[in-house]
């Protein structure tokens, strides 16, 4: 069965300093995307950033970018230079054949001031 | 480009009311998505349309939620009749192929 783990329910981070959030998940495809959403205290679902699994290159999306590691099944998002406004919890998620996401359990970061 | 469009953003029922929540997706996403998140939790999928046909409803608890997609645009879901377990958030998210987009949600609480 396709699974999506995120072992960390909370993590902490200094403002202007670099987090990691860890992901890993279980799929028999050979060719997929993940994604990490935030999901702010207003609730909204926001798109983070996307990898596509037969890219070799590490997606990098302004001060968030993924350590993606194909083999170990592994999706981190790091954040640099973290802000107030990184504060949610955020999900990784893995859509399987039709499209049909699978979501983590949730990492809350908080941005300590 | 305007989002999903969700309404209402908040509802308070009693249990054993029904209720009734609309999403408008983004124009042009074939695909559109009903999930429910329990507080504490990543969401679930609900169902799951390509234009106005079901492609997953296996979450669906079918004895009391039901959803439809009129003309493959926006779509309604709704409980009825309403347990204390529904409460939660419900969102709706469109799709043009694999990254889903969604919109700002409609808190339920049951009461």
């Amino acid at each position: 069965a396709q699974t999506v783990t995120q072992s960390q329910p909370e993590m902490s981070v200094q403002e202007a300093e670099t987090v990691t959030l860890s992901c890993t998940y279980d799929t028999s495809e050979s060719d997929y995307y993940l994604f990490w959403y935030k999901q702010p205290p207003s609730r909204q679902m926001i798109l983070v950033i996307r990898q596509e699994a037969y890219k070799q290159q590490n997606a990098t999306e302004n001060r968030f970018s993924v350590n993606f590691q194909k083999a170990a099944k592994s999706f981190s998002l790091k954040i640099s230079d973290s802000q107030l406004g990184d504060a949610a919890m955020y999900f990784c998620a893995y859509p399987s054949g039709t499209y049909k996401y699978i979501f983590g359990t949730g990492t809350r970061l908080k941005v300590l001031a | 480009e305007a989002g999903v469009a969700q309404s209402p953003r908040y509802k308070i029922i009693e249990k054993r009311q029904s209720v009734a929540f609309w999403c408008n997706p983004i124009s042009g996403h074939a695909t559109l998505y009903w999930y429910q998140q329990i507080l504490g939790q990543g969401p679930k999928l609900l169902i799951q349309f390509q234009n106005n046909g079901v492609v997953d409803d296996s979450q669906l608890p079918k004895d009391r939620f039901s959803a439809e997609r009129l003309k493959g645009v926006d779509s309604t879901l709704k409980i009825q009749p309403a347990k204390l377990e529904d409460s939660a958030v419900y969102l709706c998210a469109s799709s043009p192929g694999s990254e889903q987009y969604f919109g700002p949600g409609t808190r339920l609480t049951v009461t």
